[in-house]
């Protein structure tokens, strides 16, 4: 079975803060996500990555980055969180091509005061 | 780019009712997909259906791919049927970076 796992579950963190969230998988995949979901929105990319050391922007990348210094890892950074990054934060990850699932993490739900 | 709608928003069933939930693609897209997000949060893969009708259990998909829609059945509903429904489609771009739609929000009551 595929694992995804994440670094927390619930997150609170304060105006200004810099936040690190960080998601693992165990199946060797080269592709990794990271979502941000809030009510009536659906999910929404963040940034992605196909492979180490390389990412590309996704649909609403302002006010993150991201790290890829190993496959297995794929590192959400907020630079200076603010209240309206409060979401909840979900990882994936596949394999590349077309037909390929996405195995999502657990999520983190991010409280920024 | 591609906009995703997906209907009804919100769904509310007894325990053993069935029903259809129904996505609209604004493009052609590739890799259609359903998801099941759980009341906890954890989403899980339930088709890739880009083209024509899968069953899995109580559940089943049909992807009309020329008129740009998708529907999911769910047969004789369970509780633990409840959540939220995501379909998601590609772009046809060279990443499998997936476009969602908004959800629909089932709650089946016992």
């Amino acid at each position: 079975d595929v694992k995804v796992t994440q670094s927390s579950r619930y997150l609170v963190k304060r105006t200004g803060e810099k936040v690190f969230l960080e998601c693992v998988q165990d199946m060797d995949h080269e592709n990794m996500f990271w979502y941000r979901q809030d009510p009536g929105l659906g999910l929404r990319l963040i940034y992605f990555s196909y492979d180490v050391k390389m990412k590309e922007k996704g649909d609403i990348p302002e006010g993150y980055s991201v790290s890829r210094e190993k496959k297995e890892r794929f590192s959400l950074i907020l630079e200076s969180a603010s209240t309206n990054q409060t979401s909840m934060y979900l990882c994936a990850s596949s394999l590349p091509g077309m037909r390929e699932t996405q195995y999502f993490g657990p999520g983190t739900r991010l409280l920024v005061l | 780019g591609i906009q995703v709608e997906q209907s009804p928003p919100d769904l509310i069933l007894q325990e053993g009712a069935n029903s259809t939930l129904r996505c609209n693609f604004s493009d052609s897209v590739n890799n259609l997909q359903w998801f099941h997000q759980n009341p906890w949060g954890q989403l899980i893969n339930l088709f890739y259906i880009p083209s024509g009708t899968k069953q899995n259990g109580r559940l089943s998909a049909t992807t009309v791919a020329t008129e740009r829609y998708s529907l999911l059945y769910i047969s004789s509903s369970q509780t633990t049927d409840s959540g939220v429904y995501f379909c998601a489609g590609a772009d046809g771009g060279a990443t499998n970076k997936l476009i969602f739609g908004t959800g629909t929000l089932l709650a089946v009551q016992p």
